[in-house]
């Protein structure tokens, strides 16, 4: 069964530092989503993704995050300058369509990012 | 009822019995709803969905109910199994994005 992929599964970077967290998503399915999770809570969204342009942000998204689809089966998230509350797991997710007959979204198994 | 943070509602059964685990959702608007599983240091793992236009749902010893009158769903597990243990969410759709109940632990004792 087809899966999503993220690289790396654990993270650690410096307060200020950029991190470049990458996703590779179901290869037939058109839209894109980045979630958070920090340690013991619920499943944030952060942004979703289609035809090479933002659909939809989070408050969480703020001008500290970009996203870009830079080839045909990558999807990366950028946080340019880390923060210690970016301390989470980060989980990419795929869907084939947000309307249509196949709704489901399908997440990866995260990237663990730790803000020292 | 929902909790958040460390404090998540959490649900023991015994192995072999049904488990019932309940989500109120707050947008009267959603018209798909899914439930995930979640496993310690592993992202959500799709286990069914409904669409708004039907009550019942059911898949291989799971099956979903929707209340739309009182906004709640619940996931029922049939002959839980060690292997069920798992912290499940609920999620409603709001168009581009999924919106996240906070949980609830699944513990099955042997």
């Amino acid at each position: 069964e087809p899966e999503v992929t993220q690289t790396p599964s654990h993270q650690v970077t410096q307060m200020g530092q950029e991190v470049i967290l990458r996703c590779v998503p179901i290869s037939n399915h058109l839209y894109f989503y980045w979630y958070r999770q920090i340690l013991g809570q619920k499943v944030e969204f952060l942004v979703s993704f289609y035809n090479n342009e933002i659909s939809e942000k989070s408050e969480i998204f703020d001008d500290q995050f970009s996203v870009e689809r830079p080839d045909g089966s990558n999807f990366t998230l950028k946080i340019r300058s880390t923060k210690l509350e970016d301390s989470a797991m980060y989980f990419c997710a795929s869907s084939y369509s947000p309307t249509g007959g196949d709704r489901r979204q399908y997440f990866g198994p995260g990237t663990r990012l730790t803000v020292l | 009822g929902e909790s958040v943070g460390l404090h998540l509602p959490t649900l023991s059964v015994q192995e072999g019995d049904n488990s019932i685990i309940n989500c109120a959702y707050s947008n009267s608007a959603s018209d798909y709803f899914i439930w995930y599983k979640q496993e310690s240091g592993k992202g959500p793992q799709f286990i069914i969905d409904i669409r708004s236009n039907m009550d019942k749902r059911q898949g291989q010893r799971v099956t979903v109910l929707l209340n739309k009158t009182v906004k709640h769903l619940s996931l029922q597990i049939a002959a839980t199994q060690p292997g069920d243990s798992a912290v499940y969410f609920c999620a409603e759709t709001d168009v581009n994005k999924l919106v996240f109940g906070a949980g609830t632990i699944l513990r099955v004792k042997s």
